[in-house]
């Protein structure tokens, strides 16, 4: 079945620079969504890319959807401490939705 | 306000025992879905309902199961053929879309078992 990858696992950054998260699929996707789950919390739905080469944004957060629909990035500007917390991307596989195993990241002040 | 509420937060089971958790949603979602998480893993989808009265397996299917008598619930019973139970259980759900309108999941707060 579709498996979805996703670097790295964890990240420590100083507050300030600037992270970035990858996520890669076995076959083409129809779409991709991103989750933010704080520690101790239940992921949090950030975005869905649908279209070859779609970048959003959200004030810092920038999401990419690859050419071939076979990978995405999440790439932060500026850390905070606000932006702790585990950030999975997710792609569909009919009905079920197919995670990786999340991209902790860890920012320090 | 509209959400999903998981019960309980915290739940222990002794060996040999089954016990159910509980998803209710307010939401009006048609699709509703249980997955387990493990320590430094993704979410891996146990069962998943489209519509009531009707479920499918989702990758770790055994050892659990559901049922959807209700739009609003759909509990998870984990059984004592389940052999390695303690995880943190989190219940969503979502609108039904068609095509490449796949509509976001709502997570409730998760519940975590424990064996004693």
């Amino acid at each position: 079945g579709q498996q979805v990858m996703q670097i790295p696992q964890y990240q420590h950054v100083q507050e300030g620079e600037d992270f970035t998260t990858y996520c890669n699929s076995s076959t083409t996707l129809s779409n991709i969504q991103w989750y933010k789950q704080r520690p101790g919390g239940h992921p949090v739905f950030l975005i869905q890319l649908v279209k070859s080469g779609e970048v959003k944004k959200q004030k810092r957060l920038t999401f990419q959807f690859g050419e071939a629909k076979k990978n995405s990035s999440l790439h932060i500007t500026a850390t905070q401490t606000t932006d702790v917390g585990t950030y999975f991307c997710a792609g569909h596989s009919g009905y079920a939705l197919n995670f990786g195993k999340g991209t902790s990241l860890l920012v320090t002040p | 306000d509209g959400g999903i509420t998981q019960s309980p937060k915290y739940l222990f089971r002794k060996e040999g025992q089954n016990v159910t958790l509980s998803c209710e949603q307010n939401l009006n979602h048609d699709a509703m879905y249980w997955y387990r998480q493990d320590p430094g893993q993704g979410l891996r989808l146990i069962y998943y309902s489209q519509i009531v009265n009707d479920f499918q397996k989702g990758d770790i299917a055994e050892g659990y199961s559901v049922s959807r008598e209700k739009k609003e619930s759909f509990p998870l019973t984990v059984t004592s053929a389940q052999k390695n139970p303690t995880a943190f259980y989190l219940c969503a759900s979502s609108q039904t879309g068609a095509g490449s309108d796949y509509q976001p999941q709502h997570f409730g707060d998760g519940t975590r078992l424990s064996i004693l």
